[in-house]
């Protein structure tokens, strides 16, 4: 079955620095990847996704990129905010019905 | 529009016994999946379920069942509880069965003692 490796398992900046976390996966059948935000005691929260048709994507601050090839993806964040500090999960699916497959998740913390 | 709600928040449930969590979908969504999130991991899949039926598994023993209603809500079902059980249970649902666009609920908090 499809192995998802995240690294790191945590990650600590200063206020206003970038953040890169990645991830790669096994399958590679899968072409739909998000990443999920999860606070402490929260609910994960679908922060950006790809589609494998796509090699990067933008959102404001948060950008992820894509190498099919290489069977990797990673979550760039940059001018972090203490705000940002959560676990973040990467994830890959689109090969089996309802099937996301997690990473292991990557502790970020922004220190002010 | 109405988000996923989960219910109960918390549950203290004894080895051997059995549980029933209920997930209420997002309203426009017609598929749920289950996830089960043990302390320091990510979620792992238990199942999902599309109209009405399961249409997909993950790696968990037949002691994991659940069902959809027509309005789309969901229930887990877990028999004989073991200590391992112990996790967050999160329902999630979405309007396409791969996976697309989750959203998850708050989650249950299950404590097998």
């Amino acid at each position: 079955g499809e192995n998802v490796e995240q690294h790191p398992s945590t990650l600590s900046v200063q206020e206003g620095d970038s953040a890169v976390i990645k991830c790669t996966y096994s399958d590679s059948a899968s072409n739909y990847f998000p990443w999920y935000k999860q606070e402490l005691g929260k609910r994960p929260q679908l922060i950006i996704d790809i589609r494998s048709n796509v090699g990067e994507k933008k959102d404001q601050r948060i950008a992820v990129t894509l190498n099919k090839t290489a069977k990797h993806f990673s979550l760039h964040i940059t001018e972090t905010q203490p705000e940002d500090s959560a676990v973040y999960f990467c994830a890959t699916g689109g090969t089996s019905y309802g099937k996301l497959t997690f990473g292991q998740g990557t502790i970020l913390t922004v220190h002010p | 529009e109405t988000g996923v709600t989960q219910s109960p928040t918390h549950l203290i449930k004894t080895r051997g016994q059995q549980v029933t969590l209920r997930c209420s979908s997002q309203s426009g969504h017609n598929t749920v999946s289950w996830y089960q999130q043990a302390l320091g991991q990510g979620p792992q899949f238990i199942f999902q379920y599309y109209r009405e039926e399961e249409n997909g598994r993950g790696n968990f023993p037949p002691r994991f069942s659940g069902l959809q209603f027509p309005n789309y809500s969901s229930e887990l079902n877990v028999n004989a509880l073991e200590l391992d059980d112990s996790a967050l249970y999160l329902c999630a649902s979405s309007l396409a069965g791969f996976g697309y666009g989750y959203t998850f609920g708050s989650g249950t908090r299950l404590t097998v003692v």
